[in-house]
């Protein structure tokens, strides 16, 4: 079963600096993609950054990068430059190609950024 | 680009009662997920629609229905709404057979059960 993991339940950044937003996952499928999403308390999912499993560069858009490492299993969210408005939940996810586009989702991670 | 919109936004059932929540995809997308978020979790997959079909479905029971309309656009329905049944209620469209796997969620419905 493919599994998501989130150890970060809450981080606090100082503005204007970066932060790293960790995440593992587990899977036995050779094609996937990982995601993450921004949610704000208005409850929208907003879509970050995508990383395909056969990238060889590590996405990014923007402030945002993702630290991809296939071995570890990891895909950590790079937040640079951070602004009061990235307060949020962030919540990473992964979906393989043999289930077609059901994501499966991280537990969260809430962000405060500090004036 | 018209983004994903849902409606209503906020409803209150009671337990028992039956519920309808809409999804218009965004411009251009032909695929519609459904997902639950209950309160401090992510969300979890309900199922999917692509061409009209249910494409895939989480482990939710058939009290969960859904539809997709010849324009893309989804509907949710719940029966003999449950207290648990309680949460955030978000659609996801997506391009299904080009290679983007991007996809793109709406506010959500948050459904109250009482």
């Amino acid at each position: 079963a493919q599994k998501i993991t989130q150890t970060q339940p809450g981080m606090f950044v100082q503005e204007k600096e970066a932060v790293t937003l960790d995440c593992t996952y587990d899977t036995s499928d050779q094609s996937y993609g990982l995601f993450w999403y921004k949610q704000p308390s208005s409850g929208e999912m907003i879509f970050l950054i995508y990383q395909g499993s056969y990238d060889e560069q590590n996405a990014t858009e923007g402030r945002y990068s993702l630290n991809f490492q296939k071995a570890r299993k990891s895909a950590n969210l790079v937040i640079s430059a951070s602004q009061l408005g990235d307060s949020a939940m962030y919540f990473c996810a992964m979906r393989r190609k043999s289930s077609g586009d059901k994501l499966t989702f991280g537990t969260g991670t809430r962000l405060a950024v500090r004036p | 680009e018209t983004g994903v919109t849902q409606s209503p936004t906020h409803l209150i059932k009671t337990r028992g009662q039956q519920v309808t929540l809409r999804c218009s995809s965004q411009s251009g997308h032909n695929t519609v997920s459904w997902y639950q978020q209950a309160l401090g979790q992510g969300p979890q997959f309900i199922f999917q629609y692509y061409r009209e079909e249910e494409n895939g479905r989480g482990n939710f029971p058939p009290r969960f229905s859904g539809l997709q309309f010849p324009n893309y656009s989804s509907e949710l329905n719940v029966n003999a709404l449950e207290l648990d049944d309680s949460a955030l209620y978000l659609c996801a469209s997506s391009l299904s057979g080009t290679g983007d796997e991007k996809l793109f969620f709406g506010s959500g419905t948050q459904l109250s059960v009482l």
